[in-house]
Formats: C-alpha cells, sequence, structure tokens
C-alpha cells in the first residue's frame, strides 16, 4: 500500500537558522502530496499542498517541492521562528479511486529563542 | 468555518467495556477518518468512509467498527476495549479529491 517516510525526529533549532524535513512516499497510483502542522491540544491543520509533480508549494514562509523522479517532497524553510515550534507531517492522496490520506509518523520540532 | 467535533474530549473506560467515540461535521463533506495518534507512529487510519452507509478499512481496523448513519456523523466504537488501544483519536472530513481536510480536536481514551 502507500506510505510516507519522513525526517526522525525530534529536530531542535536556534531563532533563525533554516530547516529541512525529509519526506519521501511510495505509491503506484499519482499522489497529492501535503504537509500538516499541529500545534498542542490542536488537531492537525492544512499547511500547504502540491497536486502536480515537479510543483512547489508554499505557505508562512515553508515551501516543498513535489519531486517525482526522486519520490520526495522535502519541507524547508530559510529562517525558522520560535512560533514555528509544532509537529509537521508529510501525508498523501491519490487522485482517484480510494481516497485514503496518509500520513508520515511526524517530526518534533522545537525551536529556541 | 469548517468544523468538526469530537465528543467527548476525554474518556476513561475499563477493559472488556465498549467505547463509542462520536464525530460530527458541518461541513457537508463525503470522506470522514478515524485516526489515532501515538508517539513514533504519527497518525495512523483506522476506518474512513466517503459518505452515509459506507465504512472502510484503513491501515489498523482490527478491534474497531465503525458508523456512518448519516452525512454529518462517524462513529469509532470499541466493542472490547484494550489497554492496547490508550491513545488520541482524531476525527476528520474531506471534500471530494482532499484538497483539504479537516480534524477535530482529538479524543484522549485511556483505557485501564
Amino acid at each position: 500500500g502507500d506510505s510516507v517516510t519522513q525526517t526522525e525526529g525530534p529536530v531542535t533549532l536556534s531563532e533563525g537558522t533554516s530547516l529541512t524535513v525529509n519526506c519521501s512516499y511510495e505509491t503506484k497510483q499519482y499522489p497529492t502530496l501535503f504537509w500538516y502542522v499541529q500545534y498542542p491540544g490542536e488537531g492537525p491543520q492544512l499547511l500547504f499542498k502540491v497536486p502536480k509533480a515537479n510543483e512547489k508549494g508554499s505557505n508562512r514562509g515553508f515551501e516543498a517541492t513535489y519531486n517525482k523522479e526522486a519520490t520526495s517532497f522535502h519541507l524547508q524553510k530559510a529562517s525558522v521562528q520560535e512560533s514555528d515550534s509544532a509537529v509537521y507531517y508529510c501525508a498523501l492522496t491519490q487522485s482517484s479511486g480510494s481516497w485514503q490520506l496518509i500520513f508520515g509518523s511526524g517530526t518534533q520540532l522545537t525551536v529556541m529563542p | 468555518e469548517a468544523a468538526v467535533t469530537q465528543s467527548p474530549r476525554n474518556k476513561v473506560a475499563v477493559t472488556g467495556g465498549k467505547v463509542t467515540l462520536s464525530c460530527n461535521q458541518t461541513n457537508n463533506h463525503n470522506n470522514m477518518y478515524w485516526y489515532r495518534q501515538d508517539t513514533g507512529h504519527g497518525l495512523r487510519l483506522i476506518h474512513y468512509s466517503y459518505g452515509a452507509g459506507s465504512t472502510e478499512k484503513g491501515d489498523i481496523p482490527d478491534g474497531y467498527k465503525a458508523s456512518r448513519p448519516s452525512q454529518e456523523n462517524f462513529s469509532l466504537i470499541l466493542e472490547l476495549a484494550t489497554p492496547s488501544q490508550t491513545s488520541v483519536y482524531f476525527c476528520a472530513s474531506g471534500g471530494t479529491s482532499n484538497t483539504e481536510v479537516f480534524f477535530g480536536k482529538g479524543t484522549r481514551l485511556t483505557v485501564v
């Protein structure tokens, strides 16, 4: 079945440094890819999505490029802030047939002031 | 504003007892999902539904049943709760193609 693998956490960074969270996926079909973010006490919420290969998604300074050849979708931010501290999830859904939404294991990010 | 409401928010159950977790969405979404969240495992899909009357097995359905009596409501049922089912459970809803999926705030279940 479909699967998503992402950077093992936790990740601790200082404010102003750069972030990369690796995500790779396996699917036999053509997926739509997502990054979700979860703050303490809340459910996950959509950060951004990218439905098409070789396109980039972005929001709040975070970005990721859907690399179909490498089956990767790494999350990046040039300069993290303390308010970015959260759990980040890579996810995919197939573009047809089953509408399962499959998540990676999550990466806990802590940003120190 | 998209809304997914879970009840109860916290539940303590005894081993062998029956537990029902409820979810209501006002988004008029066809797709609904139940996940459990555990440290080291992220969000794992238990059951999902394409609409009223339908339920499908996700990746970890053993020990769980689901019910979708209407577009708005989707329940997760533990007929014989076990301590291994202690977890945080999230319900979510999504429209066609899952353009955006909205989550509830979660239910913390402890089975003692």
